[in-house]
């Protein structure tokens, strides 16, 4: 299995413009999540999807940030206008159904730069 | 979910075991403790979970005090590959939305 996929690995942009990030989760898991991780802060939970569905978006700084799952094997996350204080890395980890979905596994994240 | 206290950094000789204590005093009953830990510019990798019984697997073993208020992750034979943040994190097995909460972990180096 290729693991989580996302896609770029690395964004340099400048403030104001629209960023998007993409995640591919493992293919079969039904949990979507996004961190987000800096230096001040850590690795924070952004928002989760369950099949598909947003369930907890409570961790989204603010209404510049919104993330999509159309369907079961893409994600994205767009920030719109962005600032530079979005500048981190940004994980996406899946988790599969059953017993096994306490397992998060993360892909190797999108490190954002912000200008 | 309860909340856990880790050292900031340890040190630890290549070959040899490395100890990572955590301690959940406010941990419930239903609650497990899990290990993740992240190398260097890499996404966090889960390593082990447990409830109440010691557990082990190809990566660590997990050891967890009879009142369950603190727990040991072991690596025992640390490599250099193991330099890495380690994070306990404490929640309920099958908890509301799958929730991780990462707190600052331990910096794990390993020395040759």
């Amino acid at each position: 299995d290729a693991g989580v996929i996302q896609s770029p690995r690395h964004e340099v942009t400048e403030m104001g413009q629209e960023v998007t990030l993409r995640c591919k989760p493992i293919s079969g898991h039904d949990y979507l999540f996004w961190y987000r991780q800096t230096m001040m802060r850590g690795l924070e939970l952004l928002i989760y999807f369950n099949n598909n569905v947003p369930i907890d978006d409570s961790g989204m700084p603010e209404d510049r940030f919104s993330a999509k799952m159309p369907n079961a094997s893409f994600s994205t996350l767009k920030i719109q206008p962005s600032e530079p204080r979005d500048s981190a890395v940004y994980f996406c980890a899946s988790s599969p159904p059953g017993l096994a979905r306490e397992t998060q596994y993360f892909g190797p994240g999108t490190r954002l730069l912000v200008l | 979910d309860a909340k856990t206290t880790q050292p900031p950094s340890m040190d630890c000789a290549e070959g040899r075991a490395a100890n990572l204590p955590c301690n959940h005093s406010t941990i419930s009953g239903n609650e497990y403790v899990y290990w993740y830990r992240q190398i260097h510019s890499q996404g966090p990798q889960y390593i082990i979970h447990g409830l109440k019984n010691n557990e082990t697997n190809e990566m660590a073993s997990l050891i967890i005090t009879e009142d369950r208020k603190s727990s040991t992750l072991i690596l025992p034979h640390a490599t250099l590959r193991d330099t890495a943040v380690y994070y306990c994190i404490v929640r309920a097995y099958g908890g509301y939305g799958n929730k991780l909460v990462f707190g600052a972990g331990t910096i794990l180096r390993v020395k040759s």
